[in-house]
């Protein structure tokens, strides 16, 4: 059983340049989400979806896009990009629980350095 | 501003020594998860609270609810280097936060033999 896969995990790129992160996951979670990480910061949400079709802004949506075709995947791309988006990202899913989001499962992590 | 407020934020300790991590908020969450997180790996959660005052053990590590469901705490008895990782407490609470989870920054604990 995989859980969350995330790829790539390492990625260097030039200002401007756009790419794509993949994730999937085959829990059959409805609700995903993308993260990323910054010493000091603790994680912060970029986007997230409660399911196919839906998609919904975090605390920093700023220079990033994502969709949702099917339950399994949720693609997040960065459009320029630009140094400040040098981290760590990571995807999670969930199936609620305890009345709200429930426990996260978490891919591996993606790390990006733009240069 | 965090809306989860995470104390220490690094802790460098002795194996066989006990620690206590807090996280604070002013805002009530229908439950907190605490996650922990080594080198190179996503987080795992550990346990997830959501009684008020609700106190759970997993092996070494005693996790408390506060009674308003504002706040917890994560104690480690005799701490071991396995310990050693990244400690994120998170806050739940679809009423109030709509579908996020909102993170601490985190605790750094290392643990040396």
């Amino acid at each position: 059983n995989a859980g969350v896969t995330q790829t790539p995990k390492f990625q260097v790129l030039k200002t401007g340049q756009s790419m794509t992160l993949q994730c999937a996951q085959d829990m059959n979670h409805e609700y995903m989400s993308w993260y990323r990480q910054d010493p000091g910061m603790g994680l912060r949400l970029i986007h997230y979806s409660v399911g196919a079709g839906i998609t919904d802004q975090g605390e920093v949506p700023n220079g990033y896009n994502v969709s949702r075709s099917t339950t399994e995947d949720f693609p997040l791309r960065l459009l320029s990009a630009a140094p400040s988006q040098t981290s760590v990202y990571f995807c999670a899913s969930s199936r609620p629980g305890h009345g709200g989001i429930g426990e996260l499962f978490f891919g591996e992590g993606s790390r990006l350095t733009v240069l | 501003t965090q809306l989860l407020e995470q104390s220490p934020q690094f802790l460098s300790i002795q194996e066989g020594e006990n620690l206590t991590v807090y996280c604070n908020s002013s805002s009530v969450f229908s439950s907190l998860q605490w996650y922990r997180q080594e080198p190179g790996e996503g987080p795992v959660l550990l346990v997830t609270v959501v009684t008020g005052g609700e106190v759970k053990k997993l092996k070494r590590l005693t996790f408390q609810f506060g009674d308003a469901r504002k706040d917890s705490s994560l104690h480690i008895t005799a701490a071991q280097p396995g310990d050693t990782g990244l400690y994120l407490c998170a806050g739940d609470g679809k009423e109030e936060y709509g579908n996020k989870l909102v993170f601490g920054a985190g605790t750094i604990l290392r643990v040396k033999s």
